[in-house]
């Protein structure tokens, strides 16, 4: 099965500085990936989707490469803002619509 | 808010008991998809519902089973229900076309004592 590895540990940056955050993934290439912010308690909220074909993607802030060659996705989120805190998830597809497999999430604590 | 309603948000039942989670998708769409997160981890893929039929399923036993109803709602069905099921019970709601995104509920946080 598809095996995906986010750091598992927080990552602590100061306010306005750019947050990068990592998603590895072993195994088949997924025809897309997407990244989804979760805050505690709540269901996560997609943020953005980025196809195999394509390098990078970008929304306001937010900034996603893909590198199938690497099996690798980046996560940029520039001027970071306290309200930015909150879990990253990273999702691949299986292989249909819609059905994926989540990293763990990398907890993103911002500092004022 | 998503659209994606889900109920209850809490629930506490007794080991062997049967529990039945319900979820309303987003209007528009008719592929339901119900995953399970245990604290600190990634959502995990139970199955996925397109028009009234599974499509697809993770790996999970077959105690943990499904519906979807005309209207595109759903349940989640868990019998037997052991310590390890406590978790966050997430649908998502998606429109079955390839590469859209997915819209999830808040969540029933299901407890196992």
């Amino acid at each position: 099965s598809q095996k995906i590895e986010q750091n598992s540990e927080a990552l602590n940056i100061q306010e306005g500085k750019t947050a990068t955050l990592t998603c590895n993934y072993t195994n088949y290439s997924p025809a897309y990936l997407q990244w989804y912010r979760q805050d505690p308690g709540r269901g996560p909220v997609f943020l953005l989707l980025i196809r195999e074909n394509e390098k990078e993607k970008r929304k306001e802030r937010l900034k996603v490469t893909f590198d199938t060659t690497l099996k690798q996705s980046l996560f940029h989120i520039t001027a970071s803002q306290p309200a930015d805190s909150a879990t990253y998830l990273c999702a691949l597809d299986m292989g249909g619509f819609n059905k994926f497999y989540f990293g763990s999430g990398t907890k993103l604590n911002v500092k004022p | 808010e998503t659209g994606v309603t889900q109920s209850p948000t809490h629930l506490i039942k007794t080991r062997g008991q049967q529990v039945t989670l319900r979820c309303s998708s987003q209007s528009g769409h008719n592929t339901v998809s119900w995953y399970q997160q245990a604290l600190g981890q990634g959502p995990q893929f139970i199955f996925q519902y397109y028009r009234e039929e599974e499509n697809g399923r993770g790996n999970f036993p077959p105690r943990f089973s499904g519906l979807q109803f005309p209207n595109y709602s759903s349940e989640l069905n868990v019998n037997a229900l052991e310590l390890d099921d406590s978790a966050l019970y997430l649908c998502a709601s998606s429109s079955g076309t390839l590469n859209t995104e997915a819209f999830f509920g808040q969540g029933t946080r299901l407890t196992v004592v």
